[in-house]
């Protein structure tokens, strides 16, 4: 099973700020099968990125996926006050599919 | 609009069973792989299980036990988890998930006694 494993648990960070997160994998992750989630209180994860740099319909260029192998990071280049929230990596390309414990992002 | 919705949860005693169900809507079901995600109170997100477009393939949770069987019927536009010999620590929301990125709003699954 592929451990992902999302290093800071918090980031307190201001609006107008870079958020960098990052999500490392226990091994590497098969043709780059990585995504990111945004998951606000009481809704569901909305996917942000897949293939580690895919930004999904509709959301922002803000959002951006980079890494390879068994290193992915995503940044938020400005954090609008929409964007405080909390973020998970998502492996899917090998069995079992896993996911990292996530990253809250908040306002400083 | 893409639309999928959970039914079927509710509370249970433990080594119970529940059936859940997910009707999909607006985009064509037989092409879409699915897959059950769930979330404990105050948790993170755990994978369950994923199910081809066709149903021919199928991956399991390790963590799982062989107590949760995924399937779905392309004709009623439908996916389903089977839940056996539920634990107090299956409660959670259950949520359907279609190629990683149409999420239901998830069902409440709830084990005590």
């Amino acid at each position: 099973e592929i451990v992902l494993t999302q290093s800071t648990g918090t980031l307190s960070l201001s609006p107008g700020e870079r958020a960098t997160l990052s999500c490392r994998a226990s091994q590497s992750v098969s043709s780059d099968y990585l995504a990111w989630y945004q998951q606000k209180p009481g809704q569901a994860p909305r996917l942000l990125i897949y293939g580690a740099f895919t930004r999904a319909t509709g959301i922002p260029d803000r959002f951006s996926g980079s890494g390879s192998g068994t290193d992915f990071t995503l940044t938020i280049s400005r954090l609008e006050p929409e964007d405080f929230a909390v973020y998970y990596c998502h492996q899917y390309g090998s069995s079992p599919w896993t996911f990292g414990q996530g990253t809250k992002v908040e306002i400083k | 609009q893409v639309q999928l919705v959970e039914s079927g949860g509710g509370l249970v005693k433990p080594g119970g069973s529940l059936r859940l169900s997910c009707a999909a809507s607006g985009f064509t079901f037989s092409d879409f792989h699915m897959s059950w995600i769930r979330q404990a109170p105050g948790k993170g997100l755990e994978w369950l299980s994923y199910i081809s477009s066709s149903g021919s393939t199928i991956y399991y949770a390790d963590s799982l036990k062989g107590r949760f069987t995924i399937s779905r019927d392309n004709a009623k536009n439908s996916l389903y988890l089977q839940m056996n010999s539920l634990r107090v620590e299956d409660t959670a929301i259950y949520y359907c998930v279609g190629r990683l990125r149409y999420w239901g709003q998830g069902t409440l699954v709830t084990v005590s006694s």
